[in-house]
């Protein structure tokens, strides 16, 4: 099945840019939604269909998806930013569509 | 607006079944897929399958095949979840999300989650 590859954490400075990669074989052919999760919260979309934004997410979320990895960028990062974040892909391909990264650790220093 | 509200947190022994609900309210309930994502404690989310809930045709991922069941009401715009043969590992929260209009949409509403624990 389609695999998905994800930096474990990744650490920034308030008011600094935070880039948060998804690697996957050819990712740049595939659509990918971006998650939000805060502790002990249900998941919150924050970006689709690779750069697409849902309304009420701040326009510093920001997405791109080329070639074998796929990024979600965050502008003058918050510490209300910090949070797990998750790529998604369909895979049509797949016994097993829904495809998650395993997530990234985004903290605020 | 759309809403997704589930059943209350489980506690079950080895071998049993749950069987998880998700009411929606707020929009047109059988024009969305909906979808079942799990998540273990520190651990990352974890897609079961879906449901269409027009005709409630699914798919299930592999490793759930034949230990899964979702089905749906209509009447009620309610979806249910129901694992079976349940062992430790199954300890996890239990995630009901919308998807769109085609299966590739992304899961852009999500329930507040059903902690199932499975312990002897």
């Amino acid at each position: 099945s389609y695999v998905l590859t994800q930096p474990p954490s990744v650490s920034v400075a308030p008011g600094k840019t935070a880039r948060i990669t998804c690697g996957g074989n050819n990712i740049g052919s595939k659509s990918v939604h971006w998650y939000q999760q805060k502790p002990g919260q249900a998941p919150v979309l924050v970006i689709y269909y690779d750069s697409d934004r849902p309304s009420g997410i701040p326009e510093r979320f920001s997405g791109s998806n080329s070639g074998n990895t796929a990024t979600l960028t965050i502008s003058r990062v918050e510490a209300g930013d910090e949070a797990d974040y998750y790529c998604q892909v369909w895979d049509s391909s797949s016994d097993h569509p829904v495809v998650f990264g395993g997530g990234t650790k985004l903290t605020v220093l | 607006q759309v809403q997704l509200v589930q059943s209350g947190a489980e506690v079950k022994k080895p071998g049993a079944s749950v069987k998880v609900s998700c009411k929606a309210s707020g929009y047109t309930f059988t024009s969305y897929y909906m979808h079942w994502v799990r998540q273990a404690p520190g651990q990352g989310l974890e897609w079961m399958g879906i449901i269409n809930p027009s005709g409630g045709s699914t798919s299930y991922a592999q490793k759930f095949q034949g230990r899964v069941t979702m089905t749906r009401d209509t009447s009620t715009s309610t979806v249910y979840m129901e694992l079976s043969s349940l062992r430790s590992e199954d300890t996890a929260v239990y995630y009901c999300a919308r998807g769109g209009y085609e299966t590739r949409d992304p899961l852009d509403y999500w329930g507040q989650g059903t902690l199932v624990t499975v312990s002897s």
